[in-house]
């Protein structure tokens, strides 16, 4: 079964809109982690963010930030002031602490972001 | 370098064929993953190594995936008798530590497989 899930297939904006990309995950563990990652066209997978289940406080990072909310098993990320330089898809993962989820992260199917000038 | 360097950065194969993709993890990182990406996908988790111990290989389709890491270091993933299906991304990550549920896990290129 998907534990996490991305419903925006694709995004496209203009530059200087904010970008918000929805994800939605699911577990059993009360201990995770939870992160975004950004890949461009040339396939590698860059860290942006992690967050863990205990520290829902709500953080802003450059043009980045992100919303988690327990309740609603929600991670949101959102890019403010958009560029064309945003231009990629975008993961939400999961890692799960419990011993054969050790490593093991679990990825969205990604969302795609196109910024146009 | 710095990062994660997979070669090679494609690969063509006939189906039928052995193939071996290497990674070469960032200098001194004790855990190395592999994923498996289809077109349009997100990664899926293949296998985990810590050090030279491979402690996770539930992610291997089937019995023609072999993934080794002899040394601790460089890890080669071999695909047996390739078959169509195979045609993916594979990508290899690294991390500093043995924490690996916590830590970002660092991302190469990938190779770009393609089974004919």
């Amino acid at each position: 079964a998907q534990k996490v899930t991305q419903a925006q297939t694709e995004i496209s904006v203009v530059e200087k809109e904010d970008v918000t990309l929805d994800c939605v995950y699911e577990t059993r563990d009360t201990t995770y982690y939870l992160f975004w990652y950004k890949q461009p066209p040339s396939g590698e997978l860059v860290f942006l963010i992690r967050r863990n289940s205990f520290d829902e406080q709500n953080e802003i990072s450059g043009r980045y930030s992100w919303n988690f909310q327990k309740s609603t098993s929600s991670f949101n990320f959102t890019i403010t002031a958009s560029q064309v330089v945003d231009s990629a898809v975008y993961f939400c993962a999961l890692s799960e602490g419990t011993t054969d989820s050790w490593g093991k992260f679990q990825f969205g199917a990604g969302t795609q972001v196109v910024v146009t000038p | 370098g710095a990062g994660v360097s997979q070669s090679p950065r494609y690969k063509v194969a006939k189906r039928g064929q052995d193939v071996a993709l290497r990674c070469d993890p960032i200098s001194g990182h004790v855990s190395l993953f592999w994923y498996q990406q289809a077109l349009g996908q997100g990664p899926e988790f293949l296998t985990y190594f810590q050090n030279e111990a491979q402690l996770d290989k539930s992610g291997l389709p089937s019995d023609r995936f072999f993934a080794e890491r002899p040394e601790g270091s460089v890890s080669t993933l071999k695909i047996q008798r390739t078959q169509q299906e195979d045609s993916a991304v594979y990508l290899c990550a690294s991390s500093p530590g043995t924490g690996g549920w916590h830590q970002p896990q660092h991302f190469g290129d990938g190779t770009r497989l393609s089974i004919l």
